[in-house]
């Protein structure tokens, strides 16, 4: 059975801080990795994507990949409000498209 | 472009009802999922479709059924409602690349089965 496992939180930070997220992975022909933000109420839309080992920056989001321990994080720095929400890790496993999703970290940011 | 549309917003079903669950996408992608979401979990697949005419079952398909006649429509059939598909089903749509595949979401369907 493949698994991705997640910390469900809450996660809470204060205003400006920087939020780290974690998510693990069984299967080790993994080889894409997204992370969604999901609001309350609302539907997924991807924030991050990274594929190779190390580290991808895209504004105040970082996405770590370190496939030889099967672990990627996010790391959100100057951690606003508006960032309180699930965040979804999901993984691609080799020969297909499909996702397997981990069951999301819950965080807030406290103004 | 709407992006991916899905009705109803809400439903209620009573315990061996059936209904369909209908998705619609205007970005021409392939790929077709349908996923459902339970209370503080992730999502699980449901089936998910490569192409008209092509379906597969994902990791939890049973009491569902799907059909892809159009690249644009992916229905969702529920067969025999039970209190265990309350759920918020998720249609979502992609167009993979590589090792890259974002996938779009609709705006969910809200089912509850008494």
């Amino acid at each position: 059975q493949k698994e991705v496992e997640q910390n469900s939180g809450p996660l809470s930070v204060p205003e400006g801080a920087i939020a780290s997220l974690n998510c693990t992975y069984s299967d080790r022909g993994s080889q894409s990795f997204f992370w969604y933000r999901q609001y309350s109420g609302k539907s997924p839309e991807l924030i991050m994507f990274i594929y190779s080992n190390g580290d991808k920056e895209d504004g105040r989001f970082t996405a770590q990949l370190n496939k030889a321990s099967q672990y990627v994080s996010l790391l959100i720095r100057d951690s606003q409000p508006s960032d309180s929400a699930t965040y979804l890790c999901a993984v691609i496993t080799s020969g297909t498209y499909k996702y397997i999703f981990g069951t999301g970290t819950r965080l807030k940011v406290l103004a | 472009n709407a992006g991916v549309t899905q009705t109803p917003k809400f439903r209620i079903l009573k315990i061996g009802q059936s209904m369909t669950l209908q998705c619609t996408q205007d970005m021409n992608h392939n790929y077709m999922y349908w996923y459902r979401q339970d209370p503080g979990m992730g999502l699980k697949l449901i089936y998910y479709s490569v192409g008209a005419g092509i379906t597969d079952k994902g990791e939890v398909p049973n009491g569902y059924n799907v059909s892809r006649s159009t690249t644009e429509d992916f229905p969702l059939r529920l067969e025999l409602a039970a209190p265990s598909q309350t759920s918020v089903y998720f249609c979502a749509s992609s167009y993979p690349a590589g090792a890259y595949n974002e996938q779009f979401f609709g705006p969910g369907t809200r089912l509850t089965v008494l």
